[in-house]
């Protein structure tokens, strides 16, 4: 397995412009999260899934940002009506889920967004 | 999840061991105590956690005080590799909820060669 995955590496963009970000998470792994990082700060998160149900969303940085995992493995991230400072660097990572003191959180590479 | 506090920035020689310190005073009895860490241009990966007692694994060591109110990062032997950012987070997972993780600024570490 060669780890999570995320298509694009990177976005530019003009402001105005939606754009759809691709997460494919390790196989099996039943959660998948979504974070945004912007320079100098750590990863903020915006959204999980539990396999297809997406069980925390109030986190999203507005209703222009919205997420989805059909079939419970890829997920997309969508920004509509992107703005200057939806500019950041993107993160999904998975996890097994499992008990108590586990869910480990595997990140991929990111897709670093840039609006012009 | 709790607050952590950790310093921007701590600086050591390579091959000379590194104490990362993290301060949680507010820390609930079901917190765990997780590290993550970030090297440049990548994502975020896990280093260890802990509840209560010290842990080992081949990355790092975590040693938790004694009231749980404060915690140290210990790299044996830091080499150029180990540059990064390193994140703190406690994550209470008593609810079976999952939910994301709580990155604060973390701390940059610089290692001299």
């Amino acid at each position: 397995d060669t780890g999570v995955s995320q298509d694009p590496r990177h976005k530019i963009t003009k402001r105005g412009q939606n754009v759809t970000f691709r997460c494919d998470p390790i196989s099996e792994h039943n959660r998948l999260y979504w974070y945004r990082q912007t320079l100098g700060q750590g990863p903020e998160f915006l959204t999980y899934f539990q396999n297809e149900a997406q069980l925390e969303k109030s986190r999203l940085l507005s209703d222009r940002f919205s997420a989805e995992r059909p079939k419970g493995s890829f997920s997309t991230l969508e920004i509509q009506r992107t703005e200057q400072g939806d500019s950041a660097m993107y993160l999904c990572a998975s996890s097994l889920g499992g008990g108590l003191d586990t869910d480990t959180q595997y990140f991929g590479p990111g897709t670093r967004l840039t609006v012009l | 999840d709790a607050k952590t506090t950790q310093p921007n920035s701590m600086e050591s020689n390579e091959e000379e061991p590194v104490h990362l310190p993290c301060n949680h005073s507010t820390i609930s009895g079901t917190d765990y105590i997780h590290w993550y860490r970030q090297l440049p241009s990548q994502g975020p990966e896990y280093v260890i956690h802990g509840l209560t007692s010290n842990v080992n694994n081949r990355m790092a060591s975590l040693a938790i005080a004694e009231d749980r109110k404060s915690s140290t990062l210990i790299l044996h032997r830091a080499t150029l590799r180990d540059a990064a950012v390193y994140y703190c987070i406690l994550r209470d997972l008593s609810g079976g909820g999952a939910d994301g993780l709580t990155f604060g600024k973390g701390t940059h570490l610089i290692i001299q060669p």
